[in-house]
């Protein structure tokens, strides 16, 4: 069964940094386009940032040079590496499983979310 | 940017009737690489319909999805006390560049 856990959302002040995680089971990392996209509070959602299963990276404006994500495949984990925090990155984040081959694919499975609040 | 707006912003019906969602696109979605999704609160998004018109795995045969183009289509023929949630469509045809639309809402009339 196909799972994904976020986690390391919580309270940072602005200009602080934070590391997610999200880590996945019933397939591997490494294997698929992931991605990360993230909710406002009572807003839509907004995609983040994607790795494809090739290693290549790219990133929405909103977080560009501020935002890396990476992947552990000996963990079987994806991260998502937060600096110079804003408050309009306040968000819940979502991991995504996208597809195998390439990147015109739904994302198929979710986890369930991990809060982060920017605020002094 | 593919910019996707959503219609109406938020529907009031009652179980049993019938649901129709719009998703209008600012340009054509290539391959009609068009996604909608369900989200309930509290829990994260659940893919429902994908390439404008297929069901995801284990989704109810309700739900269907129409459309091409710049001009999508969610519906739900009877709708259950279930599927009362807020409904996301997004584009996946301009990879990785992914957008969402802002979503509507369906709440109980």
């Amino acid at each position: 069964e196909v799972q994904l856990v976020e986690s390391g959302g919580g309270l940072v002040q602005p200009g602080g940094s934070l590391r997610l995680s999200c880590a996945a089971s019933g397939f591997t990392v490494s294997s698929n386009y992931m991605s990360w996209v993230r909710q406002a509070p009572g807003e839509g959602l907004t995609w983040v940032s994607i790795i494809y299963s090739g290693g290549r990276t790219f990133y929405a404006d909103s977080v560009k040079g501020r935002f890396t994500i990476s992947r552990d495949s000996s963990k079987n984990t994806l991260y998502l590496q937060m600096n110079r925090l804003r408050a309009d990155d306040t968000a819940v984040y979502y991991c995504a499983r996208g597809g195998e081959y390439t990147g015109y694919d739904p994302f198929d499975y979710w986890g369930q979310g991990t809060l982060v609040t920017v605020s002094s | 940017e593919i910019v996707l707006t959503q219609s109406p912003g938020t529907l009031s019906l009652s179980p049993g009737e019938r649901a129709t969602l719009s998703c209008r696109a600012s340009q054509s979605v290539g391959s009609n690489y068009l996604a909608w999704y369900q989200q309930k609160p509290g829990q994260a998004p659940r893919l429902l319909i994908y390439g404008a018109s297929s069901r995801a795995t284990g989704i109810p045969d309700r739900f269907s999805g129409s459309g091409s183009g710049t001009v999508f289509t969610l519906s739900v023929s009877r709708l259950e006390p279930e599927d009362f949630a807020v409904y996301y469509c997004q584009q996946y045809s301009r990879s990785p560049w992914y957008t969402f639309g802002q979503g509507t809402k369906v709440e109980i009339k």
